[in-house]
């Protein structure tokens, strides 16, 4: 089945405390990206990458950082978190930039 | 970037048809129009795409006029279940923005 899947679903932390959401997709897609959804603010994008080795910022970055190693993985480090981090994370994948979009299940972040 | 623009909410009752619309006067020449759905504490899904005049699939069609600067979504009889949030996007899908609630009424 093609499929983004994301890991943990849920986590609490405490600020500072070094951690990765993974994100992996089945479909041989070239571009993945991650968003942030908070209330009232839609789906920001933090960082996006068009191929293996090729990342780029996006409308929100500051604070995290990403790594595209593999093609099918895009995970998404938090060095430092802080509660303004605490939100709803979304991966996302698609062949292309201008393509459709396949987005993850969500991985609900809570940073204390 | 093409900025989009769409009403926050919208409200409908079921068996009615739906038409939202986003302006984006900023489209780029070789940008297609994207619409996706979400439902709470779901990833957004994609609906429809298209760059101009009318595109029509088994949920949805897709109207854009000549000058591309706006577009309209339209949902056909709508349901309950049709109950989400829906966002326009134009070019590479950098920001959803805050995108149209749609609530479907029994």
């Amino acid at each position: 089945e093609a499929q983004v899947t994301q890991n943990p679903r849920y986590l609490i932390t405490v600020t500072g405390k070094k951690l990765t959401v993974t994100c992996s997709q089945n479909m041989n897609h070239e571009y993945m990206s991650w968003y942030r959804q908070d209330p009232g603010l839609g789906l920001r994008q933090i960082y996006y990458s068009m191929n293996v080795e090729v990342t780029d910022k996006g409308d929100v970055p500051e604070g995290y950082k990403v790594s595209r190693k593999e093609k099918r993985n895009f995970p998404l480090i938090l060095e430092s978190p802080s509660p303004n981090q605490t939100s709803l994370y979304f991966c996302a994948s698609s062949f292309g930039g201008q393509e459709t979009q396949y987005f993850g299940p969500g991985t609900r972040l809570l940073v204390l | 970037l093409a900025k989009t623009t769409q009403p926050i909410s919208m409200d409908s009752y079921e068996g009615q048809e739906v038409n939202i619309t986003c302006s984006h006067n900023n489209i780029a020449t070789n940008d297609y129009i994207t619409w996706y759905q979400q439902f709470p504490s779901q990833g957004p899904r994609f609906i429809i795409q298209g760059y101009k005049t009318k595109v029509t699939n088994e949920v949805a069609s897709l109207f854009i006029p000549a000058d591309r600067k706006s577009s309209t979504l339209s949902l056909p009889r709508v349901s309950l279940s049709d109950t989400a949030v829906y966002y326009c996007l134009a070019r590479r899908a950098l920001t959803f923005g805050s995108g149209t609630r749609l609530q479907v009424q029994p």
